[in-house]
């Protein structure tokens, strides 16, 4: 079975601060790893993806993450926060090879609130 | 670029009716999903739909839930007898081809249809 936990409901950070957003995975195998952002009464939009080659994965707005294999995390980074990056994020994980389905399992979610 | 779209954007029912929400996939895609959110919370897997048929359903996807492609473009999600605990925000997904090894593409996501059910 393939599951996903981020620990934090929710992150503070101030404007122009880097922040961290984190997410462990379980799957049996190699994982595929997906990060989304929410925006309110919005649909979720990819941001990023690892399935293979560079840990660190660079994605949409100026977001990245690093696959740790031996940690089994993918925590999203940003170097320097805007307010506009306040939003929900969802991690994301696919097994490809027990995954009939081709389905993504998410996290809970966490809550970026970045202040001016 | 394209995108999945979803309609109704909002439905509200009552109790014991049936509900339908429909959904256009991306043209060329073929994997096809229908996700659910309660209250801005997790969001719970429901269903794949692949090749005209189901390839996996949770535990939430009883009885009470059917998936149709009806034709080349929608793909319909129906709630026979809503229930109270069926209120929440319905997405529907779809994502490109699965290759050798399972799908390397992310879902696209619509921007969902909330149901209310009094």
């Amino acid at each position: 079975a393939q599951s996903v936990a981020q620990p934090e409901d929710q992150v503070n950070v101030a404007e122009g601060n880097p922040l961290t957003v984190k997410c462990t995975y379980s799957v049996s195998g190699n994982p595929y790893l997906f990060w989304y952002v929410q925006y309110p009464n919005r649909g979720l939009q990819f941001l990023l993806k690892y399935i293979t080659g560079d840990n660190l994965v660079k994605g949409s707005y100026g977001f990245e993450a690093e696959f740790n294999k031996s940690q089994t995390s993918f925590h999203l980074k940003k170097p320097s926060a805007l307010v506009s990056d306040s939003a929900l994020y969802f991690c994301a994980v696919r097994d490809p090879y027990n995954n009939a389905g081709n389905m993504l399992t998410f996290g809970g979610g966490t809550r970026l609130m970045v202040k001016p | 670029e394209p995108e999945v779209t979803q309609t109704p954007s909002h439905q509200v029912t009552q109790m014991g009716q049936e509900v339908i929400l429909r959904c256009v996939p991306i043209s060329n895609h073929l994997y096809f999903y229908w996700y659910r959110q309660i209250l801005g919370q997790k969001v719970e897997f429901l269903v794949s739909f692949y090749n005209n048929e189901i390839s996996e359903k949770s535990e939430i996807f009883d009885d009470q839930f059917s998936v149709e492609r009806p034709d080349g473009s929608n793909f319909t999600l129906k709630i026979r007898s809503t229930k109270l605990e069926d209120s929440a925000m319905y997405f529907c997904a779809s994502s490109e081809d699965r290759t050798s090894g399972g799908g390397t593409g992310e879902l696209f996501f619509g921007e969902g249809s909330r149901l209310t059910v009094l």
